[in-house]
This record gives structure tokens, C-alpha cells and sequence, in this order.
């Protein structure tokens, strides 16, 4: 199946800093990828989703000046979570669809952030 | 310390036995489903989908079905090993653009 690759895989930052977490798809092209969080014991919540060459669409209640989505490419779309705080602590994960399977979403490895 | 968060159903089975993990969606219009097992500290991994012209679909020693009279998904599977040990989730796609909503996850456990 296709691959889609996230990095950092982890990542400690000091409270009130910015945070970036990339997320690729490596033998496809997606124009949309989808970033999800997701607490410890629980399911996988929508974010955003990213489509390349626009701007992202949020879910309600997500920030989107604090949770900043860019997809530059049709391989790469960036999470940036800015003034970190420790709520923010979580999984974060992203996905893309494979076209040419039928829309078939691929989800990355994750990215756990810890904000100490 | 750790998010009080909801605590996922836990399903308890012998190594060799059949699992059966329920999961009820809420989009009457969702018409693609999907199965993603979650291992502790990784993302989902795809096991397999049905779309909503079906009733039933088998994979390797998987099997989905689909009652969308009562919008219920089920995933079988047969012979659990310990390597079946995730934590399992539903998602449904509402045709927002292949957004995916997952439901809130079954933990399986297998005891050798």
C-alpha cells in the first residue's frame, strides 16, 4: 500500500513555543490530507483538513490561528501548533487519500508532542 | 498526569478463538467504512473496507458486515493471535470529501 510519513515521530518543547510536524505522502500525490488528534484512550478527532494550494478547513472548535495547516505541495502538508501549551499534549496524526485507489486513506505513523 | 478521557471497551479473548467488534455509525448517508486497527503508539492501519452496496466482505481471516437497517458494522476475526492485540476503530466516510468520523475504539485482547 502507499506510504505516508510523519516527522517528528516525537517532540518535547518548552510551554510557549511552536511546534512543526510534517506530514508527506511518499509515492503519491494527495490533495487533500486530513490531520486528526488524538487523546490518550480515546478515538481519533478531525482537525482540519488540508488541501493543497487553499486554505485548510477546520473543524468546529479547533483554532486555526493556534493549529496552523500549510500544503504547499501535493506531497507535504504541515501542522504547526504555535504558542504550545501542555493541554496541547496529544497524538497527532495525518492521512491522505490515494486517488488512484479509490479515494483509500492512508494514515501516518503519528507524532506524539509533549509541552513541558 | 494522563487526560481523563473516555475509556475504551475492552474485548477479552483465547488465542485461537473467533473476535467479534461492534461498532454502530450515525450517517445514514455514509456509504464507505472502513476497519483500522491501532497498535499502542503507532497510527491506524487499514484492515479493510465495505462500502454501502454491500452486506458482507471477507479479507485474510477478516470478515466485515453491514446492516444498515440499523447502522451496525461488525468486524470478525478468525483464529485471534496475539498480534491481533489493538486497539480497533470504524470509521465512516459522510462524503464530505473522504472525511473520515471514527467511532470510539474497541481494545482487543488476546490471553495465549
Amino acid at each position: 500500500g502507499a506510504v505516508v510519513s510523519q516527522h517528528p515521530s516525537w517532540v518535547i518543547c518548552k510551554s510557549g513555543t511552536s511546534v512543526k510536524i510534517e506530514c508527506r505522502s511518499l509515492d503519491f500525490q494527495a490533495t487533500t490530507m486530513f490531520w486528526y488528534r488524538q487523546f490518550p484512550k480515546q478515538s481519533l478527532m478531525l482537525m482540519a483538513t488540508s488541501n493543497e494550494g487553499s486554505k485548510a478547513t477546520y473543524e468546529q472548535g479547533v483554532e486555526k490561528d493556534k493549529f496552523l495547516i500549510n500544503h504547499a505541495s501535493l506531497t507535504l502538508s504541515t501542522l504547526t501548533v504555535t504558542s504550545a501549551h501542555p493541554e496541547d499534549s496529544s497524538f497527532y496524526i495525518c492521512s491522505a487519500s490515494l486517488a488512484a485507489e479509490g479515494n483509500t486513506i492512508y494514515f501516518g505513523e503519528g507524532s506524539w508532542l509533549t509541552v513541558v | 498526569g494522563e487526560s481523563v478521557g473516555l475509556h475504551l471497551p475492552t474485548l477479552s479473548v483465547q488465542e485461537g478463538d473467533n473476535s467479534i467488534i461492534n461498532c454502530a455509525y450515525s450517517n445514514s448517508a455514509s456509504d464507505y467504512f472502513i476497519w483500522y486497527k491501532q497498535e499502542s503508539g503507532k497510527g491506524p492501519q487499514f484492515i479493510i473496507d465495505i462500502r454501502s452496496n454491500m452486506d458482507k466482505r471477507q479479507g485474510q481471516r477478516v470478515t466485515v458486515l453491514l446492516n444498515k437497517t440499523v447502522k451496525h458494522l461488525s468486524l470478525q476475526i478468525a483464529a485471534t493471535q496475539p498480534g491481533d492485540s489493538a486497539v480497533y476503530f470504524c470509521a465512516e466516510n459522510n462524503n464530505a470529501g473522504n472525511m473520515l468520523t471514527f467511532g470510539g475504539g474497541t481494545r482487543l485482547m488476546v490471553k495465549p
